[in-house]
């Protein structure tokens, strides 16, 4: 089955405490994203990457890394998690001229 | 910066109505839009594509592109209480990666 699987889904930690967030896909996609989604705000794009080794910033980059080793991986990695990045987080990949796939959601909550 | 604009809602309907929901763009140069369904909590679903100047149906979905006028539109037939949710518009530029969201319509579908 063709999927986008994320994990955590629920994650609650405290300020400062790093963490990652996995994201893999089976579809052999090349370009994988992340997005965050808070009330009123809709979906932002955080990080993208193009394929392995090649990532850029999307509109709301500060204070989240990214990498992309593999094809089918894209982890993001907050180092140092402050209360403003409590939010709902979408890891999504796409082919060529194909929509985007989306993960099930990590609902993220930093105390 | 590119831009997707929805109104946010909530749009209200009976049971049995059409749905119309509308998003306009910024980027003359975008290529491919889409359409997503999103429940509270959940990720976002594709529920329609649409590439050229016309009209797209999928059962009870119409989308409705008007690049001229940079506009995009999703027309919901035989509205049911179970369409009600959020609904997502995606425009896609041309040399871009992933696409841009807008923040989204809450559809309510009243029995």
């Amino acid at each position: 089955e063709a999927q986008v699987t994320q994990n955590p889904r629920y994650l609650i930690t405290v300020t400062g405490k790093k963490l990652t967030v996995t994201c893999s896909q089976n579809m052999n996609h090349e370009y994988m994203s992340w997005y965050r989604q808070d009330p009123g705000l809709g979906l932002r794009q955080i990080y993208y990457s193009m394929n392995v080794e090649v990532t850029d910033k999307g509109d709301v980059p500060e204070g989240y890394k990214v990498s992309r080793k593999e094809k089918r991986n894209f982890p993001l990695i907050l180092e140092s998690p402050s209360p403003n990045q409590t939010s709902l987080y979408f890891c999504a990949s796409r082919g060529p001229n194909q929509p985007q796939h989306f993960g099930d959601g990590t609902r993220l909550s930093i105390l | 910066q590119k831009e997707v604009e929805q109104n946010s809602g909530p749009l209200s309907v009976p049971e049995g109505a059409i749905a119309s929901l509308n998003c306009t763009y910024s980027d003359r140069g975008s290529q491919s839009f889409f359409w997503y369904r999103q429940y509270s909590g959940k990720s976002p679903e594709l529920i329609m594509s649409i590439y050229s100047n016309g009209d797209q149906e999928d059962g009870r979905f119409t989308a409705q592109l008007n690049k001229a006028s940079q506009y995009v539109s999703l027309l919901i037939r035989d509205s049911q209480p179970s369409d009600s949710a959020t609904y997502l518009c995606a425009v896609l530029s041309g040399g871009s990666y992933i696409p841009t969201f807008g923040r989204g319509t809450s559809l309510i579908v009243h029995p």
